[in-house]
This record gives structure tokens, sequence and C-alpha cells, in this order.
């Protein structure tokens, strides 16, 4: 049974960092584009960046909003996918979910991690 | 790429056929995808290239359409669709979503 798990989310200063984790299980992790998708409170969802898998040698991409602050990493020697975050912003508040890529579309996604940005 | 979605909301009755549309800026061809999220749950990926169901989706969702416009079907509305329905283009990166529609009781 394929799981993503996220863990590390919390309260945080603006201007802070904090670094989330994806725990991933049955299935062959090295194979898959991962992702970072995030949904403010009450509003939809946004594509935050991604790792593509080691064929095509891990390259990473990131939506324009985080691009500079957020930094995508994966080790596949323990399933597992991060989201380090600085310089954090208030509108950076979200629910966090890892979610496995296929061409088609995010076919698994974890439960979510909440992250809020205040003083 | 942007994606708009029509309408944002709507209220429908049990047994109701439902229809959302999704236009994006420009053309994705059939890269499109459709997904079901409830309260405080992460999203279901319902349909896949614009068309293709997913294993386990009932068969009252339907997708169609191709470059610019597409379509998402609920033939005959049932109490556990009362959702929000997002498309997401997946021609290119950042793979953006619509705004969503949320389906709610009549």
């Amino acid at each position: 049974e394929v799981q993503l798990v996220e863990s590390g989310g919390g309260l945080v200063q603006p201007g802070g960092s904090l670094r989330l984790s994806c725990a991933a299980s049955g299935f062959i992790f090295s194979d898959h584009y991962m992702d970072w998708v995030r949904q403010a409170p009450g509003k939809g969802l946004e594509c935050v960046g991604r790792t593509k898998n080691r064929a095509n040698s891990y390259t990473t991409e990131y939506a324009a909003s985080v691009k500079g602050r957020f930094t995508i990493s994966r080790d596949d020697s323990k399933n597992s996918l991060y989201l380090q975050m600085d310089s954090l912003k208030t509108e950076d508040t979200a629910v966090y979910y890892c979610a496995r890529t296929i061409s088609s579309g995010h076919d698994y996604w974890g439960q979510g991690t909440l992250v809020t940005v205040s003083s | 790429i942007q994606l708009t979605q029509s309408p944002s909301s709507l209220s429908a009755s049990v047994g109701d056929r439902v229809t959302i549309t999704c236009r994006a800026s420009q053309g994705i061809s059939s890269y499109l995808a459709w997904y079901q999220q409830k309260p405080g749950i992460a999203p279901k990926l319902l349909i896949s290239a614009a068309s293709t169901l997913q294993s386990g989706v009932p068969s009252r969702f339907s997708g169609s359409g191709s470059g610019t416009d597409f379509t998402l079907t609920i033939s005959s509305l049932q109490p556990e669709d009362f959702a929000t329905y997002y498309c997401q283009q997946l021609i290119s990166y950042p793979l953006t979503f619509g705004g969503g529609t949320k389906v709610e009781i009549k």
C-alpha cells in the first residue's frame, strides 16, 4: 500500500525557517517524481515545487512564489522527501502536502502538515 | 498557464446532472487532470489525460475536452459527491490548478 506521511509543520515567525519531511512507503520511491503542493486556509491548490527522479538527474523546479526561498531535496536511501523553507512570509501559511507524481497527475497524497507563519 | 473553472460554486440535488468547465489560457492538448477534495482531506485524482477515469472512480464521473476547453460531468449526483473539484494542467511546470468548483447540496 502506498503511503506518504508528512511531518515538521508548526508555528514559525516571519523570516524564520522550517523543514518539512515526507516519508514514503509501498512503492519504488527512486522511480518517481515527487511534488509539494500547498493549500492556504480556505483557498485553492498550488504546486510549490518538485523533484524529478534519478533517471532525470533529480532536477528540481519551483513556483515563482517560492523560488530562492524554498529548497526541495530527497534521500532515496531513506525513501524521504524534504522541503526546506527559508525567509518565510505570512502568505506561506498553508497545509503542505507531498504527492507522488506520474505523467497523468498526482496519484497519491499525504495527509498534509500545517505551517503557520505568524508573529 | 492559467486555468479558469466555472462555476466557482453550484447547488444541486441528489440525482442531478452536474457539469463543471475548465478553460486553459493556452492549448494543453489532453494534459489535464481532475481532482475531488472533501474538507480536511487531501485531494483525490479522479480523471487523467482529460478523460481517463482512475481505478475505483465511479462511472458516473466523466471528462472530456482537449486544447483549451474541458468538462467534468457527474451524470447523477450522489451524496458522497458533494465536494470541491479542481482541474490541473500537466503540460508545463508549474503545474497550475483551476480555482475550484464547490458542489453543495441544494
